[in-house]
């Protein structure tokens, strides 16, 4: 059975950093990884699709990797800002059931 | 372009009480899924649709049926409310089978007393 972790589970920081938040899988037979954004009492935004045959995409500010092998993902955002603060999951859509499964979400924070 | 549309936004049942979400999507796709997320959790797969007539359960199927009737609506229905049923309900829509955006609404709160 596929799972997904995230670490860590909170995150605070001062505006300006560089961070990374990371997603672990335990089946890596899978046709993508999503990235989304979850702001309080809001749905999801999907904000990056990796397909299994890529190692990273790029939007702005963010770039996520992922290592399909090791069952691991990285959601890297540079120069963070307070706009950036929300929750963050992840998610894989496995072979076995074409389904989005979810990890439990990074709650950031990003301070002025 | 609304997307995926959800009714009520907020809602408390009495235990027993029964009530059907609404999803709706303007985007003429034919996945449609049904998601809850407990507090601190991800979300869980309630039950989905791959086009209209046609549904399946998902992770956490039971106290709920769905129906799919047309391509836009994907009602969830909740029969005898319980406790246990106290979420956040998200109906969500991707654009293909696979490796395609998932589209989300804004969620219904769900409180079961």
């Amino acid at each position: 059975k596929q799972e997904v972790t995230q670490i860590p589970a909170a995150l605070s920081v001062p505006e300006g950093e560089n961070l990374v938040l990371n997603c672990s899988f335990t089946d890596s037979a899978i046709y993508n990884l999503q990235w989304f954004r979850q702001d309080p009492g809001k749905g999801l935004t999907s904000l990056l699709l990796i397909q299994s045959s890529q190692r990273e995409q790029t939007s702005g500010r963010l770039n996520a990797s992922l290592d399909k092998s090791s069952g691991r993902s990285t959601l890297y955002i540079a120069a963070s800002q307070p706009g950036d603060s929300a929750t963050y999951l992840c998610a894989v859509q496995s072979y076995n059931t074409d389904k989005l499964i979810f990890g439990t979400g990074t709650r950031l924070q990003v301070f002025p | 372009n609304a997307g995926v549309t959800q009714t009520p936004k907020f809602r408390i049942l009495k235990i027993g009480q029964s009530m059907t979400l609404q999803c709706t999507q303007d985007m003429n796709h034919n996945y449609m899924y049904w998601y809850r997320q407990d507090p601190g959790m991800g979300l869980k797969l309630i039950y989905y649709s791959v086009g209209a007539g046609i549904t399946d359960k998902g992770e956490v199927p039971n106290g709920y049926n769905v129906s799919r009737s047309t391509t836009e609506d994907f009602p969830l229905r909740l029969e005898l409310a319980a406790p246990s049923q106290t979420s956040v309900y998200f109906c969500a829509s991707p654009s293909g089978r696979r490796n395609t955006e998932a589209f989300f609404g804004q969620g219904t709160r769900l409180t079961v007393v």
